[in-house]
């Protein structure tokens, strides 16, 4: 399967913990975005990379959110001291130059703060 | 007011049946109106795109943007209960990170 994936698929965690999660775009795709997406609401933007640099963060990203793109290959989303406001589908999409808004999106990471 | 309103439903319709789905925006800058399909607890599924005012065909599926409105549409033909998902239009400005900004997505359901 060549599509986008991430890691993990869920994620329990106690609130006050950090958790990381990686995606791995679609070989070819110099683009990467990350987005939040919880209950019963569409998708909402929080970063972008083109390669390597994280070009554009939206202000939903707070300080306890930090993410990397190192060699422009696979990206991580840190969450510092996670809050319960933080349970939500954490997901990812890619795209290329050639396809600019063609965004393919991978299965999501579910997060859940208790 | 948020940018692009789509009502959530949910919707239920017999097979069969032509479904018609629609979203409207606010800023008159967004250049590109995509419709994505989504799972249950899956990542969305990218149906199809469209630059611009215009229609585009894709199989049983029609997408519509009329930019003087502000007003897009998909319509499914012949709804199969493989069709039953959430669909979500996405809107995206030309140029910068082209970052897509969705509506809240209307549940379907097909019966068969």
């Amino acid at each position: 399967d060549t599509g986008v994936s991430q890691d993990p698929r869920h994620k329990i965690t106690k609130r006050g913990q950090n958790v990381t999660f990686r995606c791995d775009p679609i070989s070819e795709h110099n683009r990467l975005y990350w987005y939040r997406q919880t209950l019963g609401q569409g998708p909402e933007f929080l970063t972008y990379f083109q390669n390597e640099a994280q070009l554009e963060k939206s202000r939903l990203l707070s300080d306890r959110f930090s993410a990397e793109r190192p060699k422009g290959s696979f990206s991580t989303l840190e969450i510092q001291r996670t809050e319960q406001g933080d349970s939500a589908m954490y997901l990812c999409a890619s795209s290329s130059d050639r396809g600019l808004y063609e965004q393919y999106f991978g299965p999501g990471t579910r997060l859940t703060v208790t | 007011q948020k940018e692009v309103e789509q009502d959530p439903g949910p919707l239920s319709v017999p097979e069969g049946a032509i479904v018609s789905l629609n979203c409207t925006y606010s800023n008159s800058a967004f250049q590109y109106f995509m419709w994505y399909r989504q799972y249950s607890r899956k990542g969305p599924e990218l149906l199809m795109y469209t630059y611009s005012s215009g229609n585009k065909e894709d199989g049983r599926f029609t997408a519509q943007v009329d930019k003087s409105s502000k007003y897009i549409s998909l319509f499914i033909r012949d709804s199969q209960p493989s069709d039953s998902a959430t669909y979500l239009c996405a809107m995206s400005f030309q140029g910068g990170s082209e970052k897509l900004v969705f509506g809240k997505g209307m549940k379907l359901t097909v019966n068969p």
